[in-house]
């Protein structure tokens, strides 16, 4: 069965600073990951995905996340912030052993953003 | 429509009453999601349709919670007998097969 642990439920960060939001996966099988953003009042939108190749992953406005296998980690990071960022951010998995697809979620980060 | 839409967006009701949501998927997309996310948690899968077949139905929490599909088209869930711990938000999201899902924005639910 997959988890995913998001260490940190609130994390603050000033703006123009770095900032690395922590996911760590269990997995029997080859791991999908993936990391959502979410603003006030709105849906999930994907910031970036893992599934296979290089483990280096650059998404959206700026967000890389780099899948360890050793670790079982796939940390999101952004070398500046911006106040734009302020949101919650989800890691997930793709889990189960059908192929449907189902995303499997961590507990949520909620990123604060300090001018 | 451009995106995943779903309604109502905020819904309150009484302890015990029936409520349903409605999600209207990205038209073409096949695979059809619905999550609920409590106040402080992410998010939990509740079921997954393929077409209007229901393949995983594991997330369902109790007898109470239904959902169908009518064709490669709109969902609704519904909740029998609503109990205070059914408040939550509850997002749907479509993909294409073994594609990005995409989300709606969420119904609100509170239950009295």
């Amino acid at each position: 069965a997959q988890s995913v642990t998001q260490l940190g439920s609130h994390v603050s960060v000033s703006e123009g600073a770095l900032f690395l939001l922590r996911c760590n996966y269990s997995s029997s099988v080859p791991p999908y990951l993936f990391w959502y953003v979410q603003y006030p009042n709105q849906g999930l939108q994907l910031l970036l995905k893992y599934t296979t190749g290089a483990t280096l992953v650059k998404g959206i406005n700026g967000f890389e996340a780099e899948f360890k296998k050793s670790e079982t980690s796939f940390h999101l990071t952004k070398p500046s912030a911006h106040m734009s960022d302020a949101a919650e951010y989800f890691c997930a998995v793709i889990g189960g052993s059908s192929n449907t697809g189902k995303l499997i979620f961590g507990q949520g980060t909620t990123l604060q953003v300090k001018p | 429509g451009a995106g995943v839409s779903q309604s109502p967006s905020n819904k309150v009701t009484e302890k015990g009453k029936d409520v349903e949501l409605r999600c209207d998927p990205i038209s073409g997309h096949t695979a059809l999601y619905w999550y609920r996310q409590r106040l402080g948690q992410g998010l939990e899968f509740l079921i997954y349709f393929q077409g209007n077949s229901a393949p995983d139905k594991s997330g369902l929490p109790s007898d109470r919670f239904s959902a169908e599909r009518t064709g490669e088209s709109v969902s609704t869930l519904t909740i029998q007998r609503t109990q205070q711990e059914d408040s939550a938000v509850y997002l749907c999201a479509s993909s294409s097969p073994g594609g990005e899902q995409f989300f709606g924005p969420g119904t609100r639910l509170t239950v009295l």
